[in-house]
């Protein structure tokens, strides 16, 4: 199994510009979500998915889109990147008893 | 509102000396609290939880519900410890959010 798997690794965005982080799991884990990762202030959820068809906010949603049409992936939107967006993006999804796994993160860079 | 506090940005410890990264959590319900760590690198992995109440790779913690903590011990550290790590609590309905804290950067020195 590839577990969870991220691409890009890297992106550099311009103010303004769009990009969607893709996010794919094969362990066939209903739950998966995203968060975000700064300095000093951990990890915090953007947005969750606990099936096809069914997503929900976390803590720090506002500029960010999701979706969920497969039990395998879980694409993260940025609608319009701003500096503030500049961050390591992790992914992860987690088995029916909570143990929840992490693909290796984007990181991103809004100029 | 649910929260976890890791009042230690970094710890630094000599290789076997032993460590204790601190983990205070707020949390009206009742908890359950994680472990990962995060090696250089690599990326982030489960440690230990605490309804296991397994030692993995020489760590234990213990749930106090008294004090509200989930502290992570080690009594001798080893190089190979060094990491970040950080503390969560499971909270909602069906167990649907992970809130992690600030975490820990544990520098053990030779």
């Amino acid at each position: 199994n590839a577990g969870v798997t991220q691409t890009p690794k890297f992106q550099v965005l311009k103010t303004g510009q769009s990009m969607t982080l893709q996010c794919a799991q094969d362990m066939n884990h209903e739950y998966m979500s995203w968060y975000r990762q700064d300095p000093g202030m951990g990890l915090r959820l953007i947005h969750y998915s606990v099936g096809a068809g069914i997503t929900d906010q976390g803590e720090v949603p506002n500029g960010y889109n999701v979706s969920r049409s497969t039990t395998e992936d879980f694409p993260l939107r940025l609608l319009s990147a701003a500096p503030s967006q500049t961050s390591v993006y992790f992914c992860a999804s987690r088995t029916s008893s909570y143990e929840q796994y992490f693909g290796p993160g984007t990181r991103l860079t809004v100029t | 509102a649910q929260r976890v506090t890791q009042p230690e940005k970094l710890l630094s410890v000599f290789k076997g000396a032993p460590v204790e990264l601190k983990c205070n959590y707020s949390y009206s319900g009742s908890p359950e609290l994680f472990w990962y760590v995060q090696y250089s690198r690599q990326r982030l992995q489960l440690l230990l939880r605490h309804i296991s109440r397994e030692s993995i790779k020489g760590f234990t913690a213990d749930l106090n519900k008294g004090e509200t903590s989930f502290h992570l011990k080690k009594p001798f550290a080893q190089e190979e410890d060094s990491a970040m790590y950080y503390c969560a609590l499971l909270v909602g309905g069906g167990g649907n959010k992970l809130t992690f804290g600030t975490g820990t950067q544990l520098k053990v020195e030779l």
